[in-house]
């Protein structure tokens, strides 16, 4: 089951702050984050495992709500280089086996 | 932090001939590598878990006499597009389970069918 991420696309100035929300229809195990940039491979941000678990770095964070089955991403006095797509992955099983399911995508565009 | 290699980064091939994309993990050891398609503008879809010593496992849609994978190591899973035609172009990503930092991709390859 693809996850949902919102919103599509967003569109922010140099400064401001943005929320990606993934939801999943399923109970998950942990939520990935990734952010691409067009032509390039997909840059591991971060990875929460259930259990209410919040991380962050510099000014990117994320929160999982195991009960809800959803993620959101933080990004806080957005910066031009943080423009991409950003995609989350969910895993609904642990262990090295489990299959990564990507969302179809949020698309920010930071304007200077 | 881990890497993984994969090559080549872009290749044009001709209609009805094959393709071999390598994908490798330089310094760490991978039981199990994915392999993704993404088509301009949409998400990286899932095609197949590629088991180190075992046959891969397709998702639903994806052919697998078509898409050929072999995982003979422990560092190295290769996909071969059989008798490519112009709509298997896309972007090929592998991906491989490290230890600490959750999936690391590869660079990814640009097929291009004509």
């Amino acid at each position: 089951q693809q996850p949902v991420q919102s919103p599509q696309a967003v569109i922010l100035r140099e400064g401001e702050d943005a929320v990606i929300n993934c939801s999943s229809s399923k109970a998950l195990y942990s939520v990935h984050w990734y952010r691409q940039k067009h032509g390039e491979a997909p840059v591991f941000l971060m990875i929460l495992l259930k259990g209410g678990e919040q991380k962050g770095h510099d000014k990117i964070s994320a929160s999982f709500n195991e009960k809800k089955q959803q993620s959101s991403l933080y990004l806080t006095a957005s910066q031009l280089s943080y423009s991409g797509t950003y995609f989350c992955g969910t895993q609904r099983g642990g262990g090295s086996q489990g299959n990564l399911i990507f969302g179809k995508g949020t698309k920010l565009s930071v304007k200077p | 932090g881990a890497v993984v290699s994969q090559h080549p980064s872009r290749v044009i091939c001709k209609s009805g001939t094959s393709v071999k994309i390598e994908c490798r993990s330089l310094d760490f050891q991978a039981t199990t590598m994915f392999w993704y398609r993404q088509f301009p503008k949409q998400s990286l879809m899932l095609m197949a878990t590629s088991n180190e010593g075992s046959k891969a496992t397709y998702e639903q849609g994806v052919e697998k006499d078509k898409f050929l994978i072999n995982h003979a190591s422990l560092t190295l899973s290769t996909l071969t597009v059989t008798s490519a035609h112009p709509e298997d172009s896309s972007f090929y990503i592998c991906s491989a389970r490290d230890t600490i930092n959750g999936y690391t991709f590869g660079s990814g390859t640009r097929l291009t069918v004509v």
